[in-house]
């Protein structure tokens, strides 16, 4: 079956620090990846995504992700946290060619403490 | 301009009413998605479409129905609403439905069936 899994469904960190941000995912095929970004009452922005090019991607803002098939993980990071990056962040996986399966994460809370 | 537009942006209903909420885009895309976003922010498509093609989710009660007057519009409707359908619903599209491409979401609608 497929499946993203999300490992926190909170993260804190000070403003300044590093940001990383756990997904893991089960395909039976080679799945596009994806994180999308949501700010309070508002919709989902597309941060980044990998579609079987470079397995560094780097996305807005300073985020990137590393796509890493053996441990069958898309973690984010961005180097050093800002107040504006406080937000709840999907993982997403497409495992199929059509977006009609496409599958998400539960989500993790961004906090960013000044 | 808005790229994918949604309204209302609240909706405010009492239980077996029927109701009807708008998406409209300018990106010329020829795939629009419905997706529900439920209290816990688990998100889960709905209903994906094109000019061809109509794909339906499983889990969706037949008594949400999309309705497309054009490729810019994907209207969903909704008959004899429940209290478990209060949720934020949003509407999305992409050029062709490929399982690699960005999808672009509108602001969402706030549904509240009392």
């Amino acid at each position: 079956a497929q499946s993203v899994t999300q490992l926190d469904s909170h993260v804190s960190v000070s403003e300044g620090t590093p940001v990383l941000l756990r997904c893991n995912y089960s395909s039976s095929y080679s799945p596009s990846l994806f994180w999308y970004v949501q700010h309070p009452n508002k919709g989902l922005q597309l941060l980044l995504k990998y579609t079987s090019a470079a397995t560094l991607v780097k996305g807005i803002n300073g985020f990137e992700a590393e796509f890493k098939k053996s441990e069958t993980s898309f973690h984010l990071t961005k180097p050093s946290a800002h107040m504006s990056d406080a937000a709840e962040y999907f993982c997403v996986v497409i495992p199929y060619s059509s977006a009609s399966k496409i599958i998400f994460g539960s989500g993790t809370r961004l906090s960013i403490r000044p | 301009d808005t790229a994918v537009s949604q309204t209302p942006k609240y909706l405010v209903t009492q239980m077996g009413n029927d109701k009807s909420i708008k998406c409209e885009q300018n990106l010329g895309h020829d795939t629009m998605y419905w997706y529900k976003q439920d209290s816990k922010k688990f998100l889960k498509i709905m209903f994906s479409y094109n000019n061809k093609e109509l794909i339906i989710n499983e889990t969706v009660p037949n008594r949400f129905s999309p309705k497309s007057p054009d490729k810019a519009h994907l209207n969903l409707h909704i008959n004899s609403l429940e209290l478990g359908d209060s949720a934020v619903y949003f509407c999305a599209s992409s050029p062709n439905g490929a399982g690699e491409e960005t999808q672009y979401f509108g602001p969402g609608t706030r549904l509240l069936v009392l």
